[in-house]
């Protein structure tokens, strides 16, 4: 199985700030790399697919970059509606792995 | 509007089966899609189960050693997952997604369902 590990596993910020969330995968996985936004009680909602392309509807704030192995989300401008746990997932082969999450809560 | 709907007993026994439908509106499972099964134990991150394809293919996470099998239902308006042998472990809200497109992101997802394994 190909193993994705997120760093951090939590995150402290303000409203306005730049955040960047990171994940690496155990192999090469060319563009299969997702992004997840959860918030409790709710669905997940993909946010980034293909490393860094944006789901319809996401703002831009939102972008994702990466390559090979090695992955980045970053949030330009922290809103309020954004304190909630990021996942990335590699689809490159089954099982699509998640990483551990990354809760990002309000300072 | 694809819209997924989980539905199931919220609590199942230990050594029993876990049975869940994925009811879905708006679309057909015989599209070119893959459908998938996730999980989150309370207080942990997400884990893939499975998906299927209309077709009848599945795959599966080896990390549930054969307990898990999904099917599609004969009216091609839902799916459903079957867990065998669920312990405590196996508590968890479950919820079921659509793959969408090459690279197979998650589009579209029931709100989730908690099944709890308990005595």
């Amino acid at each position: 199985d190909i193993q994705v590990t997120q760093s951090p596993s939590s995150l402290s910020a303000s409203v306005g700030d730049r955040v960047t969330i990171t994940c690496r995968a155990s192999q090469t996985i060319a563009d299969y790399l997702n992004w997840y936004q959860h918030k409790p009680g709710k669905a997940p909602k993909v946010l980034i697919y293909a490393v860094s392309f944006l789901q319809s509807g996401v703002p831009s704030r939102f972008s994702g970059t990466g390559s090979g192995t090695d992955f980045t989300l970053t949030i330009s401008s922290l809103q309020p509606e954004d304190f909630a746990t990021y996942y990335c997932q590699q689809s490159y082969s089954t099982p699509h792995t998640f990483g551990q999450g990354t809760k990002l809560e309000i300072k | 509007q694809v819209q997924l709907q989980e539905s199931g007993p919220g609590l199942v026994k230990p050594s029993g089966t876990l049975s869940l439908t994925c009811a879905v509106s708006g679309g057909f499972i015989n599209s070119s899609h893959w459908w998938t099964w996730v999980r989150q134990p309370p207080g942990k991150g997400l884990e893939w189960i499975g998906e299927i394809y209309h077709s009848g293919s599945t795959n599966y996470n080896p990390s549930l050693q054969s307990r898990a099998t999904i099917s599609i239902g004969k009216s091609m308006a839902q799916f459903s997952l079957k867990l065998t042998s669920v312990t405590a472990a196996d508590t968890a809200v479950y919820y079921c997604a659509r793959n969408e497109g090459p690279v197979q992101q998650l589009d579209y997802w029931g709100q989730g369902t908690l099944v709890t394994v308990s005595s």
